[in-house]
């Protein structure tokens, strides 16, 4: 079984901090993505990856960085977190038009 | 740009019961893929089932159908004999054929009752 896993189920971080999640495949996938899932507005494209060292924006980037040094991990940087980035976040890789999610994390900024 | 519309923010089913889940999409592609996924209270993305637009047959896994309309843009889920474990949220997704973005509906929360 295709396994992605998040690194934290739940976060809690102060506003300004910088924040890093981390997102682990094991299944050698090209392309890995993150989401943001708000209520009412579903999951949204923050940026993806179609190889290592490489990475593309996707619909909401802005406040958001994106690392990936090795092909099996795609991590999402908050700068300086701010509270309108609460939120679920998402990680998900993918081949041949098939995805696979990790669970979450719940990412709440103070 | 792909848009993605589910216009049922929630809805209700006894179980056994069949229910049908919405979705409609705008794209000016003419070969794409289709999608529902379920999320349930575990916050685990679950595949429920995968529709081609060049096939014309509608694809089916167990309980799970769709209807696909290429023409009208729509693509419901229907779910027969609904049970306690279908409660959760549905998302309808979009994906272009030679791309890997999927592209999420709003969601709908659906809620089996007993």
């Amino acid at each position: 079984d295709v396994k992605v896993t998040q690194s934290s189920r739940y976060l809690v971080k102060r506003t300004g901090e910088k924040v890093f999640l981390e997102c682990v495949q094991d299944m050698d996938h090209e392309n890995m993505f993150w989401y943001r899932q708000d209520p009412g507005l579903g999951l949204r494209l923050i940026y993806f990856s179609y190889d290592v060292k490489m990475k593309e924006k996707g619909d909401i980037p802005e406040g958001y960085s994106v690392s990936r040094e090795k092909k099996e991990r795609f991590s999402l940087i908050l700068e300086s977190a701010s509270t309108n980035q609460t939120s679920m976040y998402l990680c998900a890789s993918s081949q041949d038009r098939q995805a696979f999610f990790g669970q979450g994390t719940r990412l709440t900024v103070v | 740009a792909q848009t993605v519309t589910q216009s049922q923010p929630e809805m209700s089913v006894q179980e056994a019961e069949t229910v049908t889940l919405s979705c409609t999409y705008d794209t000016s592609e003419s070969n794409y893929y289709l999608f529902w996924y379920k999320q349930p209270p575990s916050r685990q993305m679950i595949l429920v089932i995968r529709q081609e637009a060049y096939k014309q047959q509608n694809a089916t896994e167990n309980r799970f159908s769709v209807n696909f309309q290429k023409a009208a843009k729509s693509f419901s889920l229907k779910i027969s004999d609904s049970q306690l474990g279908d409660t959760a949220m549905y998302f309808c997704a979009f994906m272009k054929q030679w791309g890997n973005k999927l592209v999420f509906g709003a969601g709908t929360i659906l809620r089996v009752k007993s």
